[in-house]
């Protein structure tokens, strides 16, 4: 019953460098984001998937690539890294749900917190 | 999606009531309230959402006012543990639209002795 697991949960990086983030859910769920939050703000989304091989963009893109090859994962890539993309980020997913019950209830990951040197 | 506005910071004591308000003024008929909770450095945590029924679970009870421009979310008996950063959202229920929850900066609780 693992729900929504990250990895990894830290990373230190060097600028122009690259590096994947890996969410994995076992919950069976359509939907999939990814968030960062950075010191004292809420999060901000960065990509999202609406199913198996579908990707979106959220509110803040640049930078990140985002694919779903396979329903339980879904990666975010960063293929140069910049001290700017120095954040936490959160992996959510959700079911697509049924009238009331489950509706845009986000079940979240632990983070991984990047730092970018 | 309608925004909400929260203050960014309560205090309540331990063992007594955590009143939570949050106003979304211009949410629109098919936007449901969502709150969430984030504990220091953990993920969010869903709480409980509504519609303009009063919801009660487990975690809190919500209130929504009739013409549901405003909500309050209440912790019945705070504990220490419920100190964090509780997100009001509004948002469409998704389905088809996969519609997204968009995450403020929230209001600090801070529960003390």
């Amino acid at each position: 019953n693992a729900g929504v697991t990250q990895t990894p949960k830290f990373r230190v990086l060097k600028t122009g460098q690259s590096m994947t983030l890996l969410c994995a859910q076992d919950m069976n769920h359509e939907y999939m984001y990814w968030y960062r939050q950075d010191p004292g703000m809420g999060l901000r989304l960065i990509h999202y998937s609406v199913g198996e091989g579908t990707t979106a963009k959220g509110e803040v893109p640049d930078g990140y690539n985002v694919s779903r090859l396979k329903k339980q994962n879904f990666l975010l890539g960063l293929e140069s890294a910049a001290p700017s993309q120095t954040s936490v980020y959160f992996c959510a997913s959700k079911n697509t749900g049924t009238a009331f019950s489950g509706a845009n209830v986000l079940t979240f990951g632990a983070g991984s917190r990047l730092t970018v040197l | 999606d309608a925004k909400t506005t929260q203050p960014p910071s309560m205090d309540c004591a331990e063992g007594r009531a955590a009143n939570l308000p949050c106003n979304h003024s211009t949410i629109s008929g098919n936007e449901y309230v969502y709150w969430y909770r984030q504990i220091h450095s953990q993920g969010p945590q869903y709480i409980i959402h509504g519609l303009k029924n009063n919801e009660t679970n487990e975690m809190a009870s919500l209130i929504i006012t009739e013409d549901r421009k405003s909500s309050t979310l209440i912790l019945p008996h705070a504990t220490l543990r419920d100190t964090a950063v509780y997100y009001c959202i509004v948002g469409r229920r998704m389905e088809t639209s996969g519609s997204r929850l968009t995450f403020g900066e929230g209001t600090q609780l801070t529960v003390n002795p």
